[in-house]
């Protein structure tokens, strides 16, 4: 079964400056999609970024980037010159290429922005 | 704003009691994810339905049931309920959900307490 672990559970960042979120996973899959979504004191779940397992290139979004490292199964996100609004709970999330769709969640990291 | 709406927002109830969350997916998405978020066990997959039918299932107790109408919304019901059935409750809806690439976008979510 496939598992996600995200180590960190807060890290703090002053405001402008670039902080890095750590998720690693296991599985047996060779095709899998991984994502990180942000999760506001709202409770809201948004979208930030995807990255397809079988794409080299590492995705972008505006000032969120990841670091894909298939091999090794990690994903991490780079959240560059950090805003107060980015403050909130990030969770990483993998899903199958296959026939199971469900998204299998880490805990999440609680991220918090220093003014 | 994902497109994706939940009805209510909040709902309290007592020990044993049923209740019935409401669900409407984005504009032509076929598939509706519902997951549960709380403390002790963080997010969990419930349940799947894609254009009406059940297509997969995770942790969901027997207690809990869920479907799919011909006009896309989904409800999932909760009886016998029990503390431990306080959380967070959110669907997600996708484009297809047989595999592939699309995204899942989450509604606001429904927040539960069992007293």
């Amino acid at each position: 079964a496939q598992t996600v672990t995200q180590s960190q559970p807060e890290m703090s960042v002053q405001e402008a400056e670039t902080v890095t979120l750590s998720c690693t996973y296991d599985t047996s899959e060779s095709d899998y999609y991984l994502f990180w979504y942000k999760q506001p004191p709202s409770r809201q779940m948004i979208l930030v970024i995807r990255q397809e397992a079988y794409k080299q290139q590492n995705a972008t979004e505006n000032r969120f980037s990841v670091n894909f490292q298939k091999a090794a199964k990690s994903f991490s996100l780079k959240i560059s010159d950090s805003q107060l609004g980015d403050a909130a709970m990030y969770f990483c999330a993998y899903r199958s290429a296959g026939s199971n769709y469900q998204l299998i969640w880490g805990a999440g990291t609680k991220l918090i922005i220093k003014p | 704003d994902s497109g994706v709406t939940q009805t209510p927002k909040h709902l309290i109830t007592a020990t044993g009691q049923r209740v019935t969350l409401r669900c409407s997916p984005r504009s032509g998405d076929l598939s509706v994810y519902w997951y549960q978020q709380s403390l002790d066990q963080g997010l969990q997959f419930l349940i799947q339905y894609y254009n009406g039918e059940e297509r997969a299932k995770g942790n969901i107790l027997e207690r809990f049931s869920a479907q799919q109408f011909p006009d896309l919304h989904s409800e999932l019901n909760l009886s016998s309920l029990e503390l431990g059935d306080s959380a967070l409750y959110f669907c997600a809806s996708s484009v297809a959900g047989a595999g592939g690439r699309e995204t899942q976008y989450f509604g606001p979510g429904t927040r539960l307490l069992v007293l």
